[in-house]
């Protein structure tokens, strides 16, 4: 079963940028993980910002933005706001086996 | 309005079973994949399985494989998660998930809690 890593906590100013990063045991995160985005705040369910590396939803603000960083799966918020301090998760494939991360909490602060 | 709605939570004892059934509104169920994912309190997310339109393909992951069961009913637009043999670990909010186009978690359910007692 492939591990998937993630920074334990982050903290970014308001209106500041902070890049979030998603790691696997198997190696290099490439686009063939397909890697997957969610936001969740305490109390919620969870809400998908950014599938397939880079592609977001309609509700997904601009200033977030998925990429490819250095062998890793990458969450960039750019300009954050109070309300964007929540966990995220990463989420990767591997051909049937299906791992999420262990999630980031970021404060805004 | 777009709606997934997980019923069949509660209080189990360990070694019982559980059926937990996801309605959902405002799609094309027929049309779209599936998935359950858990999260046991104050943990994070754990995907639980997987099932496309036709229930052709299904998947598993290793902790539940054996003893859950993913299902669908087009005609009926649901979903369902049937557990049996369950464990002290598998006490958390269970939730579904719609995919939609090449996204697989387009839209989450509000999730039901299920507590096994040891």
């Amino acid at each position: 079963q492939p591990v998937v890593t993630q920074e334990p906590s982050l903290t970014v100013s308001p209106g500041g940028t902070v890049t979030l990063t998603c790691g696997s045991s198997t190696g290099a995160v490439t686009s063939s993980h397909y890697p997957y985005w969610f936001q969740q705040k305490p109390g919620q369910a969870p809400t998908t910002l950014i599938y397939d590396t880079v592609d977001k939803h309609s509700w997904t603000p601009a200033r977030f933005s998925g990429s490819l960083l250095g062998g890793k799966g990458a969450l960039t918020l750019s300009a954050a706001q109070p309300e964007d301090e929540a966990t995220y998760y990463c989420f990767l494939s591997y051909s049937g086996v299906y791992v999420f991360g262990p999630g980031t909490k970021v404060t805004v602060l | 309005d777009a709606q997934l709605v997980e019923s069949g939570g509660g209080l189990v004892q360990s070694g019982g079973s559980l059926r937990l059934s996801c309605s959902v509104s405002g799609f094309t169920f027929s049309a779209e994949n599936m998935n359950w994912v858990r999260q046991a309190p104050g943990k994070g997310l754990e995907w639980l399985s997987y099932i496309d339109k036709t229930s052709d393909n299904i998947f598993y992951a290793d902790s539940v494989r054996g003893r859950f069961t993913i299902s669908r009913n087009n005609a009926r637009n649901s979903l369902y998660l049937q557990m049996n043999s369950l464990r002290a670990e598998d006490s958390a909010v269970y939730y579904c998930a719609i995919g939609y186009g090449a996204s697989w978690f387009f839209h989450w359910g509000q999730g039901t809690l299920v507590t096994v007692a040891p």
